[in-house]
Order: structure tokens, then C-alpha cells, then sequence
């Protein structure tokens, strides 16, 4: 299967500041998704980004598919963005996760 | 447009008993995929379905769980004898499967406690 590797595996952040996830993988892939699972444990869609960049508010996200690597990148930070983001690559007949980054927005 | 549709939410079960989690699909996806992440970890692919086929069931224990998805209906995850290492939560996925458009829907996930 294909190996995601996600960094850092946790982030501790002040309130206002930016921060940048990575996410690497071993294959090509067919698409890439970023989520959020808030302390509630729902899974939030960030970012549908097999390829470019995208920018959603303070959030956005590139990959680069033929180095294959994404990155997402918060701005501003808030503590609603809280919680762990995963980073999921589809290869095949399934989506592989990454084992999360967990962020702590203190205010 | 609602969106995945799980339920129960939460789920309690003595060992030995069944549980039966139900998932349906956002509107117009047929492929539904089942998950599932124990306390602290990610998220293990089960099984991929799409109407009336297992696809793949590879992340699948081999005894005591089953997956459907059928024609009519929602996809069902079956575990019989449930076991206290059971207990996790169990997301189910949803997306369109059609070439260049493959993004995929999580549910809220049903959360199951075998006690």
C-alpha cells in the first residue's frame, strides 16, 4: 500500500499565528484530500487537491504531485482550529491516512 | 444535498451480541467505503462498496464482520460476537467514482463501546 507520512505529529500554536502541515507519500497518486476532525471527532473536507493550489479563507494548500508531497498551511490561527488534520491519498480502491497532525491553538 | 448519513451515533453492545451500523451515501455517490480508527491512531480502510458488489474488503477481518450495499437501501457494516477490541469508531465514506471527480465524504462516524 502507499506509506503517508504526515509532520509535525503535533503543534502547539498561540492564538494569530501561521502555521505550515506536511504530508508525504510514497506513490502516485489519484487524489489527495485534507481533513480536519474536530474534538468531536467529525470529519471536516478541507481540500480536494490531487494537483495546485488552493485557498479556502486562512486555510490553503498545494501539491506537488510529481515530488509527492502536499502541504497545508493556516493562517491566523484560531482555537475552532483545533483538533487534527489528516492528510489521505487515494491510490487503488481505497484511501490511505496519514496518522494526523494534532494542533492546539491556545488563546 | 444532505450529507452521509450515519447512525446510530453511538452504539453499546454487551460481548457476544451483534452490531449493525448504517451509512447512507450523499445523493447521487455510489461508492461507500468504511473505516475505522481506534483511540489515538488514523483511520484503517474496511472495505469498498459500490451498489450490490464488494469491491474490496481487504482491510476486512477475516471472521465476524460483513459489509452490504444494497440496491435499495444504505450499506450496512455487520459485526457478530462482538469483542472488547471492537470498540472504535466506525466512519463510513461516500463518494461520486467518476474519472477526474473522486472526492469522498466522511459521516459522523458511530461510535461503538462493547462492554
Amino acid at each position: 500500500g502507499i506509506q503517508v507520512e504526515q509532520s509535525p505529529p503535533d503543534l502547539i500554536l498561540q492564538e494569530g499565528a501561521n502555521s505550515t502541515l506536511r504530508c508525504n507519500f510514497s506513490d502516485s497518486v489519484n487524489n489527495l484530500q485534507w481533513f480536519h476532525q474536530n474534538p468531536w471527532g467529525q470529519l471536516i473536507n478541507l481540500f480536494y487537491i490531487p494537483s495546485g493550489t488552493k485557498q479556502n479563507g486562512r486555510l490553503s494548500a498545494t501539491t506537488v504531485a510529481t515530488e509527492r508531497y502536499s502541504l497545508l498551511y493556516i493562517s491566523s490561527s484560531q482555537t475552532t482550529d483545533s483538533g487534527v488534520y489528516f492528510c489521505a491519498v487515494e491510490g487503488g480502491n481505497q484511501f490511505y491516512f496519514g496518522t494526523g497532525t494534532s494542533l492546539t491553538v491556545i488563546p | 444535498n444532505a450529507g452521509v448519513m450515519q447512525n446510530p451515533r453511538h452504539l453499546v453492545r454487551r460481548r457476544g451480541q451483534e452490531a449493525r451500523l448504517r451509512c447512507s451515501p450523499m445523493k447521487g455517490h455510489s461508492h461507500v467505503y468504511w473505516y475505522r480508527q481506534l483511540p489515538e491512531e488514523g483511520l484503517k480502510f474496511m472495505v469498498y462498496l459500490q451498489k450490490e458488489n464488494i469491491i474490496d474488503e481487504s482491510g476486512m477481518p477475516k471472521e465476524r464482520f460483513s459489509a452490504e450495499f444494497p440496491k435499495e437501501g444504505p450499506s450496512i457494516l455487520r459485526i457478530q460476537q462482538v469483542v472488547r477490541g471492537d470498540s472504535a469508531a466506525y466512519f463510513c465514506a461516500s463518494s461520486p467514482g467518476v474519472s477526474g471527480n473522486t472526492e469522498a465524504f466522511f459521516g459522523q462516524g458511530t461510535r461503538l463501546t462493547v462492554v
